[in-house]
C-alpha cells in the first residue's frame, strides 16, 4: 500500500465547473497536509495547506480534511484552463519523521474549454 | 523576495563521473530539504538540514550521495560516482523557522546519467 494514494487521472472537467481531487494516506500520525500544483517541467507550487479537520477555503480553492477517514481533498471552483496541471497531494512524515513530506503520484487535471 | 534557486538546471554526465548540485534557499529559511523524482515515480525525500546540521537523512539512497550545508546557507548535493539509476529531477525546498511545515520548492535540477 502506498503511503499517499491519488487517482492518476487524467481528470477532465469543463471550464467553469468544479474539479474535485481526492487523496488518502496511510499514516495516522500525520499532522500536516498539502496540495501542490505542478505544471509540466516546472517545480511543485504550494497552493493549499491544512492541519485540522474540516474545510479551508482560499479563493477558488477549498481543501477538506477528514483524519478519521485519512482522506484529503481539493475542490477547485470555476475551473479555468490555467488550472490544467498535475496536482500533488502531500503529507508530512508523521510517525516516521515530522519533517519530510511524502508525496502522492499526482492527479493530472485537464480543463476543457 | 527571491524563491529557492538551484544550479544547474540541467546536467548530463557519464556513468562514473561526479556531479555537484547547488541549492540556495529562501533568505532566512533555516530548514532546507532535498528531494528527487526518478522517472515514473513519486517525489521522494532525501534529507533535511536545520541550519548546518543534518536533521534527517533517512532518504539518502546510499553513500554515493553526500549533502553539505556549510555555514547554514546554501547546500550542495554531490553524487560520486554517478550511476544510471541516479537520473531524475532533484528538487530543493526550504521552510521557515522551528516546526515550520510549509515547504517551498525550487525549480529542480534535471540530472541525466548516460
Amino acid at each position: 500500500q502506498k503511503e499517499v494514494e491519488q487517482n492518476s487521472g487524467p481528470l477532465s472537467v469543463p471550464e467553469g465547473a468544479i474539479a474535485s481531487l481526492n487523496c488518502t494516506y496511510s499514516d495516522r500520525g500525520s499532522q500536516s497536509f498539502f496540495w501542490y500544483r505542478q505544471y509540466s517541467g516546472k517545480s511543485p507550487e504550494l497552493i493549499m495547506s491544512i492541519y485540522s479537520n474540516g474545510d479551508k477555503e482560499d479563493g477558488r480553492f477549498t481543501a477538506q480534511l477528514n483524519k478519521a477517514s485519512q482522506y484529503v481533498s481539493l475542490l477547485i471552483r470555476d475551473s479555468q484552463p490555467s488550472d490544467s496541471a498535475t496536482y500533488l497531494c502531500a503529507v508530512n512524515g508523521g510517525s516516521s519523521s515530522a519533517s519530510k513530506i511524502i508525496f502522492g503520484s499526482g492527479t493530472r487535471l485537464s480543463i476543457r474549454p | 523576495e527571491a524563491g529557492v534557486t538551484q544550479f544547474p538546471s540541467h546536467s548530463v554526465i557519464e556513468k562514473g563521473q561526479t556531479v555537484t548540485l547547488r541549492c540556495d534557499p529562501i533568505s532566512g529559511h533555516d530548514n532546507l530539504y532535498w528531494y528527487r523524482r526518478v522517472m515514473g515515480k513519486e517525489i521522494k525525500f532525501l534529507l533535511h538540514f536545520v541550519k548546518e546540521s543534518k536533521q534527517d537523512e533517512s532518504g539518502m539512497p546510499n553513500n554515493r550521495f553526500l549533502a553539505e550545508r556549510t555555514g547554514g546557507t546554501y547546500s550542495t548535493l554531490k553524487v560520486q560516482p554517478a550511476e544510471l539509476e541516479d537520473s531524475g529531477v532533484y528538487f530543493c525546498a526550504s521552510s521557515q523557522g522551528t516546526g515550520s511545515r510549509e515547504q517551498y520548492f525550487g525549480p529542480g535540477t534535471r540530472l541525466t546519467v548516460t
